[in-house]
C-alpha cells in the first residue's frame, strides 16, 4: 500500500516552475522520499531522493518539510517533455521494494 | 555504462504457450525487481531478487509465474500457459543494494519493459 498522497493532476506552462506536492504524514525515521516519473508507458525514470535535507540534481529539487510529513518536487523550468506521471514514494531501501501509487499527472502546456 | 536491458521489447504468444522475459541489470547491480503494468493501470510489484535468492515474491501470482536471478546471466521472468489477462508491460529494475543511513546505492533504475501480448 502506498504511504503517500498526491493530487491527481496538475498543469504548468512551459518554461515555468512545476511544483509537485506530496504528503507522507506516516513516514518513518528510516524512510526516504523518492520521486520517479513515467513518460507515456516508458520505463519509470528515477528523479531524486532525500531523507530530511533538501536535495538538488540536474533534473529537479526536492524540498522536504522539517517534520518530514510532506515534500515538494520542483522542476525549475518545465518543458513539454516533462509531461508525465510523477510518483512520490517512501522507501527504506533496506531489502524492500518500491510501491507505486497512482501518482500525479503533470501536463506541461505550450 | 549501459542501463537495465530488457528483451525482447515486444513478445506475442498464443494462449497456452510459455513466455520468457529477460532482464540484464546495470553493471554491478545485484538486486532485481519485476513489475507489471496492465493497460491503463499502475505499476504493480511482482518479485524482488538478489543473486540466486528470492527476497520478496508477495506480488507474484501463485500459479504459472516464476522468477530467477542466477549467479551468471540475466534475471528471467517466466510465465507458463499464458492467458489473455497476462497481456501487459513487464518492467525490470535493478539497484546496487543498500547503504544504510545515506540511501546511496538504493536507487532503482528501470528498463524499457517488455510488452507481452497474448492472442
Amino acid at each position: 500500500d502506498a504511504k503517500t498522497t498526491q493530487p491527481t493532476s496538475m498543469d504548468c506552462a512551459e518554461g515555468r516552475a512545476a511544483n509537485l506536492p506530496c504528503n507522507h504524514s506516516t513516514i518513518s525515521g528510516n524512510e526516504y522520499v523518492y520521486w520517479y516519473r513515467q513518460i507515456h508507458s516508458q520505463g519509470p525514470q528515477y528523479i531524486i531522493h532525500g531523507l530530511k535535507n533538501n536535495e538538488t540534481n540536474e533534473m529537479a529539487s526536492l524540498i522536504i518539510t522539517e517534520d518530514r510529513k510532506s515534500s515538494t518536487l520542483i522542476l525549475p523550468h518545465a518543458t513539454l517533455r516533462d509531461t508525465a506521471v510523477y510518483y512520490c514514494i517512501v522507501y527504506t531501501g533496506a531489502n524492500s521494494k518500491l510501491t507505486f501509487g497512482k501518482g500525479i499527472t503533470l501536463s506541461v502546456r505550450p | 555504462n549501459a542501463g537495465v536491458m530488457q528483451n525482447p521489447r515486444h513478445l506475442v504468444r498464443r494462449r497456452g504457450q510459455e513466455a520468457r522475459l529477460r532482464c540484464s541489470p546495470m553493471k554491478g547491480h545485484s538486486h532485481v525487481y519485476w513489475y507489471r503494468q496492465l493497460p491503463e493501470e499502475g505499476l504493480k510489484f511482482m518479485v524482488y531478487l538478489q543473486k540466486e535468492n528470492i527476497i520478496d515474491e508477495s506480488g507474484m501470482p501463485k500459479e504459472r509465474f516464476s522468477a530467477e536471478f542466477p549467479k551468471e546471466g540475466p534475471s528471467i521472468l517466466r510465465i507458463q500457459q499464458v492467458v489473455r489477462g497476462d497481456s501487459a508491460a513487464y518492467f525490470c529494475a535493478s539497484s546496487l543494494g543498500v547503504h544504510q543511513g545515506l540511501g546511496i546505492g538504493t536507487e532503482a533504475f528501470f528498463g524499457q519493459g517488455t510488452r507481452l501480448t497474448v492472442v
